[in-house]
């Protein structure tokens, strides 16, 4: 479909490993966001794309997170020394940015990420 | 900084019945507000927004949400209910982020459904 995809679609890993999760947004979206939601609580904003901009990280949660995206495409979310509380799904969602805060947010399915 | 609340952590509905979801927004100007559906297994839906106009907002599957200034509230509301419609709700404020927005959401209400 033309949705937003994300990879994989479970993880499990050990304490202490690093981690890459992965989001392919709508074609032509030159906005992409990640999430995180953790059992029971809400979505946290993690990061912000918009195009060739420097991404907005002002929600993620420590230096052991980071994202890249390359051009207006894929993008990948990088958890290093993963920790327990880290243990949630990660939801990526494109838009397609036009400087207005009403556009729709398209979400994926998300990783589910269990951290041993 | 932008946010809001939902109240509810779970609402149980019979079949049919009539549904009001409620949302308290802490923004000082006009906020954007949304309304997210979760299913099982399945990922976020927007249902409808508001940001500006006619404060009685329709959305899909038949929801509606109406923006009350006064209460700070933008509750989502639906006449008859469906057993499809269980799932968790979220509402959402849209905050400055760069050059752009993301969304701040509430923590979610899960709606269980009733024959």
């Amino acid at each position: 479909g033309a949705g937003v995809s994300q990879s994989p679609s479970n993880k499990v890993t050990e304490k202490g490993k690093d981690v890459e999760l992965r989001c392919d947004p709508i074609s032509g979206h030159t906005a992409l966001y990640w999430y995180r939601q953790r059992l029971g609580q809400g979505l946290e904003f993690l990061i912000y794309f918009q195009g060739n901009s420097a991404p907005d990280k002002s929600g993620l949660p420590s230096d052991r997170f980071s994202a890249e995206r390359t051009g207006e495409s894929v993008s990948t979310l990088t958890i290093q020394r993963t920790q327990q509380e880290d243990s949630a799904v990660y939801l990526c969602a494109s838009s397609s940015y036009l400087g207005a805060p009403s556009e729709t947010q398209y979400f994926g399915p998300g990783t589910r990420l269990l951290v041993l | 900084a932008q946010s809001v609340t939902q109240p509810d952590i779970h609402i149980t509905v019979s079949e049919g019945a009539s549904l009001e979801l409620r949302c308290n927004y802490s923004y000082g100007a006009t906020p954007y507000l949304f309304w997210y559906v979760q299913s099982p297994g399945q990922g976020l839906q927007l249902l409808l927004k508001y940001f500006s106009g006619d404060t009685l907002v329709q959305g899909i599957k038949g929801f509606e949400a109406e923006f009350k200034r006064s209460q700070s509230s933008f509750n989502l509301r639906k006449p008859s209910v469906h057993w499809s419609d269980a799932a968790e709700y979220f509402c959402a404020v849209g905050v400055a982020a760069n050059s752009g927005y993301a969304l701040n959401f509430g923590k979610g209400t899960s709606l269980l459904v009733t024959p």
